[in-house]
């Protein structure tokens, strides 16, 4: 079936980096953008950045700038994101979510498949 | 960058009743690229309406997108005890993605 598993929890200081994977399965992973997505506790959905298996190209919210990095692995179906200089409010459960499409008279966009979330705490 | 706003922020009612979900965008959306999604604790997102009003696959008809311009609704027809979670309403324009900051749904 289509899923998309993510890698464990992580714990990183003030100042580190993280990076997530995402490894999809059951479809051509270059054939979907991936979205990033992330929630705080008790907080709502904020996007982070969409990225394109195939080119490779990249976008990326304005608040992100700068600090993530959306990259791939075709091999092995795995898309990344590394987020830098961690501080508190990065705590959060961060997702990965395929970008499904339709074309029917014009195209439609939306997150069809989402991984469970990989929970990133930064503490000191 | 387009705002969307939810209302109301929490909403109380009982099995059975009819659930109605408002989303309004800063500026006008394309219908194409409006969703809605249902959370639960501890869970991932599940997309429910993609297209304004089209249903994803296994949604049960019960539930319902209806909208166009600036103004979105989500309908829940007769709420079942597993529809008690939180709802987010999603657009999509000029590679920027947003999401409203959700509608809680809560047994009342």
């Amino acid at each position: 079936q289509v899923q998309l598993v993510q890698s464990g929890a992580e714990v990183k200081k003030p100042g580190a980096s993280v990076k997530v994977s995402c490894k999809a399965s059951g479809y051509t992973f270059t054939s979907y953008d991936i979205n990033w997505v992330r929630q705080a506790t008790g907080q709502g959905l904020e996007w982070m950045g969409w990225m394109n298996p195939n080119s490779g190209n990249t976008g990326y919210a304005q608040k992100f700038q700068g600090r993530v990095t959306m990259t791939r692995n075709t091999s092995i179906s795995t898309a990344y994101m590394e987020l830098s200089s961690l501080r508190s409010e990065d705590t959060a459960v961060y997702y990965c979510a395929r970008v499904g499409w339709l074309f029917a008279w014009h195209y439609y966009y939306y997150m069809d498949v989402w991984g469970k979330g990989t929970t990133v705490t930064v503490s000191s | 960058e387009i705002v969307l706003t939810q209302s109301p922020g929490t909403l109380s009612l009982s099995p059975g009743e009819r659930a109605t979900l408002s989303c309004r965008a800063s500026q006008s959306v394309s219908s194409s690229y409006l969703a809605w999604y249902q959370q639960k604790p501890g869970q991932a997102p599940r997309l429910l309406i993609y297209g304004a009003s089209s249903r994803a696959t296994g949604i049960p008809d019960r539930f319902s997108g209806s909208g166009s311009g600036t103004d979105f609704t989500l309908t829940i027809s007769r709420l079942e005890p597993e529809d008690f979670a939180v709802y987010y309403c999603q657009q999509y324009g000029s590679s920027v993605w947003t999401f409203g900051q959700g509608t809680k749904v809560e047994i009342k």
